[in-house]
């Protein structure tokens, strides 16, 4: 079946930090793939996403390429800020359960100053 | 545009009583999709109702059940609840065709605590 898996957390970087969240997928069709983030007692917020090989999605300085060959869409970012601090979900959908996303387990991020 | 709304918030029950959660979609929207998130199993996907039609299922026992109504608006039901149903639960809408993927937006979701 499909799955995603991301790195362990949490991740403590100081402000200004660069940032990676490794994600990588298994899935029988042809995926979109997407981040999503979790502020504290808060839903989920869609940080950003890529529909096809090579795409790179991007939002609020973060960054993600669909990578086909390694089955990876990791996440950076130059420099993490305070405001960053939550939890981060990688997750996929493919064609024909286009509404049924498959989550990672989630990554707690941690920014101080 | 007012985005996806959930109530009530907060909910506490007792095992073996019955819950009924709400959901209303960005206006527009006729997907909407439910998810169960815990510690322990994380987020994972209960159902998928479109134009009042369940289309997509997740793995879950028939104790959970959920319907959409005309205005696009759904509800789920949990049944004889365990101990294991606390959870929050959280419900996407999306404008979502068939065959397509379009962007779901989250509610804040519904947190609810079984006693």
């Amino acid at each position: 079946g499909d799955s995603v898996t991301q790195m362990e957390g949490p991740v403590t970087l100081s402000e200004e930090a660069f940032l990676t969240i490794n994600c990588t997928y298994t899935a029988t069709g042809y995926p979109s793939l997407f981040w999503y983030v979790q502020y504290p007692g808060e839903g989920l917020q869609l940080l950003l996403k890529a529909t096809k090989a090579d795409d790179k999605g991007s939002n609020k300085g973060f960054e993600a390429t669909y990578r086909k060959e390694t089955t990876s869409f990791h996440l950076e970012k130059g420099s993490v800020q305070v405001s960053d601090s939550a939890v981060y979900f990688c997750a996929l959908s493919v064609t024909g359960t286009a509404s049924k996303l498959t989550f990672g387990t989630g990554t707690r991020l941690q920014v101080t100053l | 545009k007012a985005g996806v709304t959930q109530t009530p918030r907060y909910l506490i029950k007792t095992r073996g009583q019955q819950v009924t959660l709400s959901c209303s979609p960005i206006s527009g929207h006729r997907s909407v999709s439910w998810y169960q998130q815990t510690p322990g199993q994380g987020l994972q996907f209960l159902f998928e109702y479109f134009s009042e039609t369940q289309r997509n299922k997740g793995n879950f026992p028939g104790r959970f059940s959920g319907r959409q109504f005309s205005n696009s608006r759904s509800e789920m039901n949990v049944s004889t609840l365990e101990l294991g149903d606390s959870a929050l639960y959280l419900c996407a809408s999306s404008l979502s065709g068939p065959g397509g993927f379009e962007t779901q937006y989250f509610g804040p979701g519904t947190r609810l605590l079984v006693l």
